[in-house]
């Protein structure tokens, strides 16, 4: 059973970059996409930006000039910046996968992410 | 790209059916959705893949009282026997051109 799992600061402050990693344990992150998508405070989900084991990659047109996401396939990880962040970016931060680069079909159990002073 | 239009809320009680829709905007008929639960305090959970033609996969583990239909650019996820842990906010997804987007999510409450 596959399972992925983010990591990274809990508390960000304004204008830094937010960093946060997800691994991969009980199957490759080879030949799959992996996406990033977070859920601010009592809202709904919104996609941030995927990448494939190749390093093909795509954002969402309202994140992508502060959005980066890249892959290390020696350590079956993907990881996430977004930089100058606001208190607009505090959200629970998921990972997740898509087995062939269409619907996801596992998630990561979140983290949250809080941007303040 | 696609937006997907759900309503915000929904009830019913419990051991009754409900269904939920999730509506693809004005030229996308074809396209295929997933829907995801996310009960409250936890990660979303993948329910199903369902295309425009009412067939469904599901994910694993997933009972058989969920269950998926379409019309249109209507996509329809049915729960039946509804029960406590039921109670949820359910997403639709979608994509085109390597971009997802996710539908606004219907809290439904199991009375």
């Amino acid at each position: 059973q596959v399972q992925l799992q983010e990591s990274g600061p809990g508390l960000v402050k304004p204008s830094e970059t937010l960093s946060l990693t997800c691994t991969i344990s009980g199957g490759s992150i080879s030949t799959y996409y992996w996406s990033w998508i977070r859920q601010p405070p009592g809202k709904g989900l919104e996609w941030i930006g995927y990448m494939d084991y190749s390093g093909s990659s795509n954002y969402s047109p309202s994140l992508k000039s502060r959005v980066t996401i890249s892959v290390d396939t020696s350590k079956n990880q993907f990881s996430l910046r977004l930089s100058s962040v606001t208190a607009a970016d505090t959200a629970v931060y998921y990972c997740a996968r898509h087995p062939h680069g269409d619907h996801i079909d596992y998630w990561g159990q979140g983290t949250l992410v809080t941007v303040s002073s | 790209q696609p937006v997907l239009t759900q309503s915000s809320s929904a009830s019913a009680s419990l051991g009754s059916s409900v269904k939920l829709t999730c509506t693809l905007s004005s030229g996308r008929n074809t396209y295929i959705i997933a829907w995801h639960q996310q009960q409250p305090g936890k990660a979303p959970r993948y329910l199903m893949k369902l295309d425009s033609g009412g067939s469904y996969n599901k994910g694993s583990g997933v009972p058989d009282r969920f269950s998926g239909s379409s019309s249109g650019a209507d996509r329809y996820l049915t729960i039946s026997n509804l029960q406590s842990e039921d109670e949820a906010d359910y997403y639709c997804e979608t994509w085109e051109s390597n971009t997802w987007v996710f539908g606004g999510g219907t809290k439904l409450t199991v009375l």
